[in-house]
């Protein structure tokens, strides 16, 4: 079946660690999305790409990278300096033309800073 | 900028209820609208959505009306299940067709436990 698999669920992390999620999907989607989900807030978005190769930022992209080097793939590094990392993070994908804007999600990853 | 608001929650129904989950937005041109439910420990599904003013979404029994002239996209069922229990978001989508590319406006979730 064609989904997006994340990993992994659960991740613990020490301050001062960098982290990269896992995110890949085989619906041959063309863009790609992280979101980060925090109680009572909604989701947020971090990053997203439309083709390999090329990334943007989105409204919350301090303190953390991405890369598209394969349009299966769109891993997410959240580095030393995300202030405040523990959150619950989402990836998801679309296609690129002709859409309406819906959005398929993975399971999510659930970061914690001890 | 764009924005959705949803109705402050927790929501808690006894099974057979009515349910509102009320949603309103602020956006420039004609957004898409959506509505994903997230069940426990999952990411977010597609429950439904509208591209155009005065579409109607539905599925498993759930629908919503886009109302442009009240900026609103309220999520009804008419007898809520406790399978139904999961946490709603309410979403917009800048442009309505076209080349979208999923940054959608999400609002801040409600929270419905459905007790037998």
């Amino acid at each position: 079946d064609g989904g997006i698999t994340q990993s992994p669920k659960y991740l613990f992390r020490k301050e001062g660690q960098n982290v990269t999620l896992s995110c890949e999907q085989n619906l041959n989607h063309d863009a790609m999305y992280w979101y980060r989900q925090d109680p009572g807030q909604g989701l947020r978005l971090i990053y997203y790409s439309q083709i390999v190769n090329d990334f943007q930022k989105g409204d919350i992209a301090e303190g953390y990278s991405v890369s598209r080097e394969k349009k299966e793939s769109f891993p997410l590094t959240v580095t030393s300096a995300q202030k405040n990392p523990t959150a619950f993070y989402l990836c998801a994908s679309s296609r690129r033309t002709g859409n309406t804007g819906e959005l398929f999600f993975g399971e999510g990853s659930r970061l914690t800073v001890l | 900028g764009n924005s959705v608001t949803q109705m402050e929650g927790p929501v808690t129904l006894s099974e057979e209820a009515f349910l509102t989950i009320n949603c309103t937005y602020t956006a420039t041109g004609y957004p898409s609208l959506f509505w994903y439910v997230q069940y426990p420990g999952e990411g977010l599904q597609l429950l439904l959505k509208a591209t155009k003013a005065d579409d109607k979404g539905s599925n498993k029994g759930f629908e919503a009306t886009y109302r442009k002239e009240t900026t609103s996209f309220h999520l009804e069922k008419g007898s809520v299940q406790v399978s139904d229990s999961a946490v709603y978001f309410c979403a917009l989508s800048p442009n309505a067709g076209g080349t979208s590319y999923g940054k959608l406006t999400f609002g801040q979730g409600t929270i419905l436990t459905v007790h037998p």
